[in-house]
């Protein structure tokens, strides 16, 4: 069965240093979306991304973030200085659709560790 | 947020059905009610989803009130592995025209061997 690979699975960082995660789509999905779990809380909606553009943001998703699909197969997202509160799992998801009955297809995540 | 409500936690037995419910009182005719799981040290993973009419899969079935205001997950035979937290999530372009996945807290289902 198809599946979205992420990675790394696990990064440790110090705080102020860049971080690129990056999500390996299914082959026929063209929108793209990022998550995050802080330990214990609720998935948190980042980002979406579909025609190399941005659809949409939540507040989470400030300066500090950015994302791209460089070659057109990794979906990669950047903190460009992190900071300790952004430790957390790090979710990518991809769809062939982005109507209201499309599947969203999550990989395992990327367990960012800021120090 | 997401506008559903939804017991913190639930147990069930192995191989005994489970009915894990959902309220969602303020939904529009255009929601379409999605439910996901996330088994322990994944990420999300979707079960099922309807608009109006029960649904079945091979995972899941969803059974959805005529009023549309509540609407039930229903495990036919829960295994160990089914041990996770379940989201009811409302998914409609009211979300002005947004087509991300808003998870609230879920249901946190303890199977019992």
């Amino acid at each position: 069965e198809p599946e979205v690979t992420q990675t790394p699975s696990h990064q440790v960082t110090q705080m102020g240093q860049e971080v690129i995660l990056r999500c390996v789509p299914i082959s026929n999905h063209l929108y793209f979306y990022w998550y995050r779990q802080i330990l214990g809380q609720k998935v948190e909606f980042l980002v979406s991304f579909y025609n190399n553009e941005i659809s949409e943001k939540s507040e989470i998703f400030d300066d500090q973030f950015s994302v791209e699909r460089p070659d057109g197969s990794n979906f990669t997202l950047k903190i460009r200085s992190t900071k300790l509160e952004d430790s957390a799992m790090y979710f990518c998801a991809t769809s062939t659709t982005q109507t209201v009955t499309g599947e969203l297809f999550f990989g395992e995540g990327s367990r960012l560790t800021v120090l | 947020d997401a506008k559903t409500t939804q017991p913190n936690s639930m147990e069930s037995n192995e191989e005994e059905p489970v009915h894990l419910p959902c309220n969602h009182s303020t939904i529009s005719g255009t929601d379409y009610i999605h439910w996901y799981r996330q088994l322990p040290s994944q990420g999300p993973e979707y079960v099922i989803h309807g608009l109006t009419s029960n649904v079945n899969n091979r995972m899941a079935s969803l059974a959805i009130a005529e009023d549309r205001k509540s609407s039930t997950l229903i495990l036919h035979r829960a295994t160990l592995r089914d041990a996770a937290v379940y989201y009811c999530i409302l998914r409609g372009t009211t979300q002005g025209g947004s087509e991300k996945l808003v998870f609230g807290k879920g249901t946190k289902l303890t199977v019992n061997p």
